[in-house]
Formats: structure tokens, C-alpha cells, sequence
């Protein structure tokens, strides 16, 4: 049974750098033409797309994150990995893992989420 | 940017239909996705490519697209379809995904 499974700290200080990780299990992100996400939800809010990368090519980052995102593929973990740095309490929210297939665009597997907190 | 407007709620009586759109500039010319999302989970795809239906996805679920708006179409709403909603696009001019801000669905 194919699945995404976010982790990480769960709580972080303002300044630092969230960093968390989705691992995929029944099958391989390099297989297939799948593009690997990350995606947010603030408290009480709608969904906010992060960037997604294809293993063989450049990511792609939303503009108002783009400065602060990174987001890898680590092919040996079978794992996709974001980064944010100089968080704020406006970053607390919970995070989602979700691959998207090229054929249609559309987010057919999603991770359950994890909830980082920003706050000292 | 490009972006999708959805209205903040609906709401609808067991056994009658709901509809939910999702506006934007000849959205029609792209391909709309949408999600249900039920309050502590993730999000789940029900309709994509405008009005395809993943499996296990019920019949009652149904989409349309043209000109400025997509419809999501809910018929013989029960009281489980109350979720919020999400429409989507990738916009291919960018190369970025947007979702729109999402409609809550109340079953009266």
C-alpha cells in the first residue's frame, strides 16, 4: 500500500530553520511521473502550495516563499525533505506531503500532515 | 499570480444537491481539480481533470468546467459530505500549483 508519512520536530524556535521530512513507502519517487510536494494549512485556513520537485529537475517554489523554501529529493531514503528558514509564528501550521501525477496534475496521495509550531 | 475564487460557504438539505464553484480567467482553459477535507485530516481528491472521478469515489460527486467558472456538483447530499472543499490548478504559464480558498459545505 503506497503512502506519504511526514515527521519532524514539531516545535520550533522563531529565527531557526523547520526542517521535516516525508518518507515514501510502496514504491520508489523516482518512479513514474510523479511531482513531490509539500503543502501547508495555517490554523483556521485555507491550503497554501509550498513547491514541488521532479526528481530529474529543478524545484519549484512558491514566490512569497521562495527566498526562505527549499525542497529535495533524497533517492537513497526514498524521502522528499523541505526546509524553511527564519521562521516566524506566521509559519506555524500544519504541513503536508503529496505527490502529484503528471498526467493530470491533480494530488492523488497525501500525507497525513504534521503540525510545526513556531514559538520560543 | 493566477488565482481562484471560491465562495466561503454553502449550505444544502439532505437529499438535495449542492453546488460549489471555483472562479477564475478562463479556468475553463485549464484543467480543475478539487478536494475534500474533513476537519483533522488531509486533504482527498474527488474530482480531477474537471470531472473525472478517482476510485472509490461515489457517483454522486461530479464536476464541470467552461468559461470563467468549475462547478463541483454534490447530488443526494448526505449529512458525511459536510467538509470543506478546495478547487485547484497547475498553472502551466508559472509552473506553479494554486489551490483556491476553499468553500465549507453545511448540511442542514
Amino acid at each position: 500500500q503506497v503512502q506519504l508519512q511526514e515527521s519532524g520536530p514539531g516545535l520550533v524556535k522563531p529565527a531557526q530553520t523547520l526542517s521535516l521530512t516525508c518518507s515514501f513507502s510502496g514504491g520508489s519517487v523516482t518512479s513514474g511521473h510523479y511531482f513531490w510536494s509539500w503543502i501547508r494549512q495555517l490554523p483556521g485556513k485555507g491550503l497554501e502550495w509550498l513547491g514541488y520537485v521532479y526528481y530529474s529537475d529543478t524545484p519549484y517554489y512558491n514566490p512569497s516563499l521562495k527566498s526562505r523554501l527549499s525542497i529535495s529529493l533524497d533517492t537513497s531514503k526514498n524521502e522528499l525533505s523541505l526546509k524553511l528558514s527564519s521562521v516566524t509564528a506566521a509559519d506555524t501550521a500544519v504541513y503536508y506531503c503529496a505527490r502529484a501525477t503528471g498526467a493530470t496534475s491533480s494530488f492523488d496521495l497525501w500525507g497525513h500532515g504534521t503540525l510545526a509550531t513556531v514559538s520560543s | 499570480s493566477y488565482v481562484l475564487t471560491q465562495a466561503p460557504s454553502v449550505s444544502v438539505a439532505p437529499g438535495h444537491a449542492a453546488s460549489i464553484t471555483c472562479g477564475g480567467n478562463n479556468v475553463g482553459s485549464k484543467s480543475v481539480h478539487w478536494y475534500q477535507q474533513k476537519p483533522g485530516q488531509a486533504p482527498v481528491l474527488v474530482v480531477y481533470d474537471d470531472s473525472d472521478r478517482p476510485s472509490g469515489i461515489p457517483e454522486r460527486f461530479s464536476g464541470s468546467n467552461s468559461g470563467n467558472t468549475a462547478t463541483l456538483t454534490i447530488s443526494r447530499v448526505e449529512a458525511g459530505d459536510e467538509a470543506d472543499y478546495y478547487c485547484q490548478v497547475w498553472d502551466i504559464t508559472s509552473g506553479h500549483v494554486v489551490f483556491g480558498g476553499g468553500t465549507r459545505l453545511t448540511v442542514l
